[in-house]
């Protein structure tokens, strides 16, 4: 079955950057996704990158695939308090058109002042 | 406008009661989710409908039962509820464009269950 793994905390200091990271175990995943959640909200869908891509930039966010390793990243220049959230990995399981997703278990990013 | 609304925000009820959740979206979207969200913020899928049909059903209990009466609304039913049931339960959309392609999910607010 599909496995995505991540580390569960990360601290980084005001205007830093952050990098998290993300293994997954389906090598047929052609779409890979991260989600961020700020306390007491719902996710919302931050950034993807499709499966022949090595890399994507979107303003401070930089996701990085590797896919020969199975490892995502997500790099975010000159983090902001407001970037404290949990930010999740995922990608869509196995089983039909209708995916749902396999989420990683979330990685915590704190930020010092 | 929200997209997908999740009724009641918050659920507190006993043990052994049956209660549900209601979601609705007005996206458009032909597909809608399921997922609870434990304590430690782990995040897993439950159910998903497409075009009125179950698609997934992970190994949920059957005391959950998603009812879908029409493609904007996937309303989730729990019966005889657990201390174990606790949790923050999200509605997801997405429009299905076929197994593999970008699959956007658009998230509810999400209901905290709390069961005593």
């Amino acid at each position: 079955g599909e496995d995505v793994e991540q580390s569960l905390f990360l601290s980084v200091r005001e205007g830093d950057s952050s990098v998290i990271n993300c293994t997954y175990t389906d090598s047929s995943s052609t779409y890979l996704y991260w989600y961020k959640q700020e306390p007491g909200a719902g996710l919302q869908l931050l950034t993807y990158i499709f499966s022949n891509m090595d890399m994507k930039q979107d303003q401070r966010l930089t996701v990085l695939l590797n896919k020969k390793d199975k490892h995502l990243s997500l790099r975010i220049a000159d983090t902001q308090t407001g970037d404290s959230a949990i930010y999740f990995c995922a990608e869509a399981s196995s089983g039909g058109g209708a995916d749902g997703l396999t989420f990683g278990k979330g990685t915590h990013l704190i930020i010092q002042p | 406008d929200t997209a997908v609304s999740q009724t009641p925000k918050y659920l507190v009820t006993q043990m052994g009661n049956d209660k549900s959740i209601k979601c609705e979206q007005n996206l458009g979207h032909d597909t809608m989710y399921w997922y609870k969200q434990d304590s430690k913020k782990f995040l897993k899928i439950m159910f998903s409908y497409n075009n009125k049909e179950l698609i997934i059903n992970e190994t949920v209990p059957n005391r959950f039962s998603p009812k879908s009466p029409d493609k904007a609304h996937l309303n989730l039913h729990i019966n005889s509820l657990e201390l174990g049931d606790s949790a923050v339960y999200f509605c997801a959309s997405s429009q299905d464009r076929g197994h593999g392609s970008y699959n956007e999910q658009f998230f509810g607010p999400g209901t905290r269950l709390t069961v005593l």
